[in-house]
């Protein structure tokens, strides 16, 4: 059971045009929410996060929108650049007894072409 | 700081073989959780453990298992090991906030 989806496995933008990398979740329970960025070889590095008291967060060129209603989230990245090519994963967090755990979706292969 | 650190970085095992991964956090986190990735699944959760104990675990089989000691410091175990088993092993560390997981570059097994 997926409780993150990312059904895009993979997005091409131009050079200086927005990327949106799309995110759904079917849990209610999740009350917060982030995106980590991985390149090959490496870790995945945490890029911004959300709560669901919010339904914006911006941080320099990168915008994360939340919308309960319909259990998505979406990563706006203004304006892509090429070593913004990576697979960006979106993650969940929800109480678990007294504390949180992460749950991701599979990630999205984002190339960013010049 | 010294990030989270991991070892091997790469190891080759063979069928029915047991492997041990290690995780040293970044001093001062008492949370570590280790992660699956595969190409088709994502970053599947495996176990967390907090001051030695385990305090959340994923659906895996038996054969995942961990523990963490006195410092922090974690180990994960996969006994038995299966063809399937083939993924980067990758461990976080955190001093428990939600958004203080901080990952090392993990563990590539390959299991022929």
């Amino acid at each position: 059971d997926q409780q993150v989806k990312q059904n895009s496995p993979s997005l091409s933008v131009q050079e200086g045009r927005i990327s949106i990398l799309n995110c759904d979740y079917t849990n209610s329970m999740f009350d917060y929410f982030l995106w980590y960025k991985k390149y090959p070889a490496e870790g995945p590095t945490f890029l911004i996060s959300i709560s669901s008291i919010k339904d914006k967060n911006e941080d320099g060129r990168f915008t994360v929108f939340l919308n309960k209603s319909a259990k998505h989230l979406s990563l706006h990245i203004v304006p892509s650049q090429p070593g913004d090519s990576a697979v960006y994963f979106c993650a969940a967090s929800g109480r678990t007894g007294s504390n949180y755990k992460l749950t991701f979706g599979k990630g999205t292969l984002l190339t960013v072409n010049p | 700081k010294a990030g989270v650190t991991q070892t091997p970085r790469y190891l080759i095992k063979t069928r029915g073989q047991q492997v041990t991964l290690s995780c040293s956090p970044i001093s001062g986190h008492r949370s570590v959780s280790w992660y699956q990735q595969t190409p088709g699944q994502g970053l599947q959760f495996l176990f967390e453990y907090f001051s030695e104990t385990q305090r959340n675990k994923g659906n895996f089989p038996g054969r995942f298992s961990g523990r963490q000691f006195s410092n922090s410091r974690s180990e994960m175990n996969v006994s038995t090991l299966e063809l399937g088993d083939s993924a980067l092993y990758l461990c976080a560390s955190s001093p428990d906030t939600r958004d203080g997981y901080t990952f090392g570059s993990g563990t590539r097994l390959t299991v022929v």
